[in-house]
C-alpha cells in the first residue's frame, strides 16, 4: 500500500519558471491538501479539495494553482516561481467519514529551491 | 479563526525519562479533533496520537498519552520511557468537525532532543 506519494523529492527552479508538484493517493480519500513548511512557521495550508472537481483556497494560496480531476491525484502548480516559494511542500489526504475521519496522512514532501 | 500555540520551541529529555510537550488552542467550536504529529529528520510527518473533543477519556498509544483539558483548551503530549528514536519535531494540530473539515491548523512545533 503506497499511501500518499509525491514527486519530485527535490527541485531547483529559477525565478519565473513554472512547474507542477505531483501528488497521488491510493486510499480512496475524499480530502486532499497541500501544505508548505518554512523554518519556525509550522505547516500552512495552501489549497485543499474535498472531492474531484472541488477545490478551495487555504491560508497561503497566492502564486499556486490546483485542480482535481480524479480522486487519486491532486497536483500543485507554481505559475511563476519566486524565491519566497522556497520551502518544503507536503501533500496530505484524509477520509471525511468513518472512524479515521480527519486523520491526515502525509506524503514524504518535496523540497523546492527557487534561485 | 482557530489558532494553535506551542510555547516550547525546544525540549530535552534523558533516555528512559518522561517528558511533556505543551499545546494550547483557541476555538469557539465544541466539536473538533486534535492531533500530535512527529517529524523526524527524514521529514516524514507521522501521526502520533489523535483526540476527539467529545471524548472525555484521554487518548493513549503505547508510550504516548495526552492530557486533554477542554475547558482550558489545552492538549499536552506525554512521552514515557523516552527513546533515542523519539528525537524529532513534534507538531500539535487542530481540525474542525464540520464546515472546513479536513483542514488542519498546526502549531509551530517543539524540537525534542533525547540524551543517552
Amino acid at each position: 500500500n503506497a499511501g500518499v506519494t509525491q514527486t519530485p523529492k527535490f527541485q531547483v527552479l529559477k525565478t519565473g519558471q513554472s512547474m507542477t508538484l505531483q501528488c497521488a493517493q491510493d486510499m480512496n480519500h475524499e480530502y486532499m491538501s497541500w501544505y508548505r513548511q518554512d523554518p519556525g512557521m509550522g505547516l500552512r495550508l495552501i489549497h485543499y479539495s474535498v472531492g474531484a472537481g472541488i477545490t478551495d483556497q487555504g491560508e497561503v494560496p497566492n502564486g499556486y494553482n490546483v485542480s482535481r480531476s480524479t480522486t487519486e491525484d491532486f497536483p500543485l502548480r507554481l505559475l511563476s516561481a519566486a524565491p519566497s516559494q522556497t520551502s518544503v511542500y507536503f501533500c496530505a489526504s484524509s477520509s471525511l467519514s468513518g472512524g479515521a475521519r480527519q486523520t491526515q496522512y502525509f506524503g514524504p514532501g518535496t523540497r523546492l529551491l527557487v534561485l | 479563526a482557530q489558532t494553535v500555540t506551542q510555547s516550547q520551541p525546544e525540549m530535552s529529555v534523558q533516555e528512559a525519562e518522561t517528558v511533556t510537550l505543551s499545546c494550547t488552542y483557541d476555538t469557539s467550536e465544541s466539536d473538533y479533533y486534535l492531533f500530535w504529529y512527529k517529524q523526524p529528520p527524514s521529514r516524514q510527518m507521522i501521526l502520533v496520537i489523535r483526540q476527539e473533543a467529545y471524548k472525555q477519556q484521554n487518548a493513549t498509544e503505547n508510550r504516548f498519552s495526552v492530557n486533554f483539558q477542554k475547558a482550558a483548551k489545552s492538549f499536552s503530549l506525554k512521552i514515557s520511557d523516552s527513546q533515542l528514536g523519539d528525537a524529532a519535531m513534534y507538531f500539535c494540530a487542530y481540525g474542525n468537525y464540520g464546515g472546513s473539515q479536513g483542514n488542519l491548523i498546526f502549531g509551530k512545533g517543539t524540537k525534542l532532543s533525547v540524551k543517552p
